[in-house]
Parts: structure tokens; C-alpha cells; sequence
């Protein structure tokens, strides 16, 4: 059964350095999707992206942030500058588009970011 | 501000009784709802979708929604020891998730 795989499944790094989380999407998907979980809260939307483009983005999703889908399967997460509160498990989603609102997500297994 | 309200629980189910779990949502547009199932330290996990009034059943569980009440809820009939996890209640106004907190659930053997 096809499923959205995510790297690396933990990421440690400086507070103030860049990272990149890379998701490859179901191969047949065209929406892709990035959520957050800081420990113990909410999963938080963080921004979806067709066509190419980002299409909805949260508050949560400023400048640090970026999304880029650089080749044919890849899907990234850029925080350019991180903070400690940054520090969370990120999630990627994919959806086949082709349902509108009714749209499943597929979720990939998270990586794990720690800014210390 | 969208809101999707959930009671964290915990909720503890003897196994094989009937888990009963609910939520709330705020934006009356909204046209999708999803729970997911998420285990500690793990990612979402789609157990049910439901997009019109009324109930929708599959295997062991079964979601009703009342859009006039903007009130989703999940039953998991013959409650297993597996089923305990968290479960969180999305919804979908415009190609993005909006979540509950979660209703951790127990299924005491």
C-alpha cells in the first residue's frame, strides 16, 4: 500500500541554524501538506501546497518558513532560522485533489525536530 | 477562529463495551470531518470520514454527524485493548485540517 514516508525521523540542531524535512508524497497525490505537534498540544496546520504553489498557510507559517517541491517526488519544509520553539514533531500529508473538501490526508511518519 | 472542542479524557471503556466519543466544531461552513487515531509518539491515522448527516459505519466503528448541532461523534462497538490510543477529531473548511486536542481512550482488559 502506497504511504507518505518522511526524513530523517529525528533532526537535532542549533537554535538559529537552518533545517530542511523532506516528504515524499504518495506518487499519485497532488496536494501536499505540512502539520506541527509541539509536545503534549494540538496538531497545528502549517501550510498546503498544488500546482506548485502554496494554496493555504496558517499564521504559524511565516518568513523562516518555506515549502518546495523540487523535483518529482520530493516535498520539503525550509525553517531558515530556528527557534527553540520550534521544536516539535512535524508531519506530512498528501491527498489525491481530486475530491475537493472531502479530500483524505495521508499522513507520513513525522520527523522529530529538537532545537536546543 | 475555527474551533474543534474535544474532552481529553482519559476515557476508560471496559474491553468489549461500547467507547463513545465526541466533538464539537465552530464554523458552520465546514463540509468534511475526519477522526484519526494517534498512538504515543506517532503519526495520525485515518480511521473514519463522514460528510453528510446521519451515521456511517465501518467494521467496528461508527460516526454520526449532526451539522445542525456542528457535533461529530465516533462509537468503536466490542472496545479492544489495541483501540487504546488517542483519537482526534479534524475538520476540513478549506484544504486544511483543523484539530481537536484529542480524547485519549482506555480499554481496560
Amino acid at each position: 500500500e502506497p504511504e507518505v514516508t518522511q526524513t530523517p525521523s529525528h533532526q537535532v540542531t542549533q537554535m538559529g541554524q537552518e533545517v530542511i524535512l523532506r516528504c515524499v508524497p504518495i506518487s499519485n497525490h497532488l496536494y501536499f501538506y505540512w502539520y506541527r505537534q509541539i509536545l503534549g498540544q494540538k496538531v497545528e496546520f502549517l501550510v498546503s501546497f498544488y500546482n506548485n504553489e502554496i494554496s493555504e498557510k496558517s499564521e504559524i507559517f511565516d518568513d523562516q518558513f518555506s515549502v518546495e517541491r523540487p523535483d518529482g517526488s520530493n516535498f520539503t519544509l525550509k525553517i531558515r532560522s530556528t527557534k527553540l520553539e520550534d521544536s516539535a514533531m512535524y508531519f506530512c500529508a498528501s491527498s489525491l485533489g481530486l475530491a475537493g473538501l472531502t479530500d483524505t490526508q495521508y499522513f507520513g511518519p513525522g520527523t522529530r525536530l529538537t532545537v536546543l | 477562529q475555527k474551533e474543534v472542542e474535544q474532552n481529553s479524557g482519559p476515557l476508560s471503556v471496559p474491553e468489549g463495551a461500547i467507547a463513545s466519543l465526541n466533538c464539537t466544531y465552530s464554523d458552520r461552513v465546514s463540509q468534511s470531518f475526519f477522526w484519526y487515531r494517534q498512538y504515543s509518539g506517532k503519526s495520525p491515522e485515518l480511521i473514519m470520514s463522514i460528510y453528510s448527516n446521519g451515521d456511517k459505519e465501518d467494521g467496528r466503528f461508527t460516526a454520526q454527524l449532526n451539522k445542525a448541532s456542528q457535533y461529530v461523534s465516533l462509537l468503536i462497538r466490542d472496545s479492544q485493548p489495541s483501540d487504546s490510543a488517542t483519537y482526534l477529531c479534524a475538520v476540513n473548511p478549506n484544504y486544511q485540517l483543523i484539530w481537536g486536542a484529542g480524547t485519549k481512550l482506555i480499554i481496560k482488559p
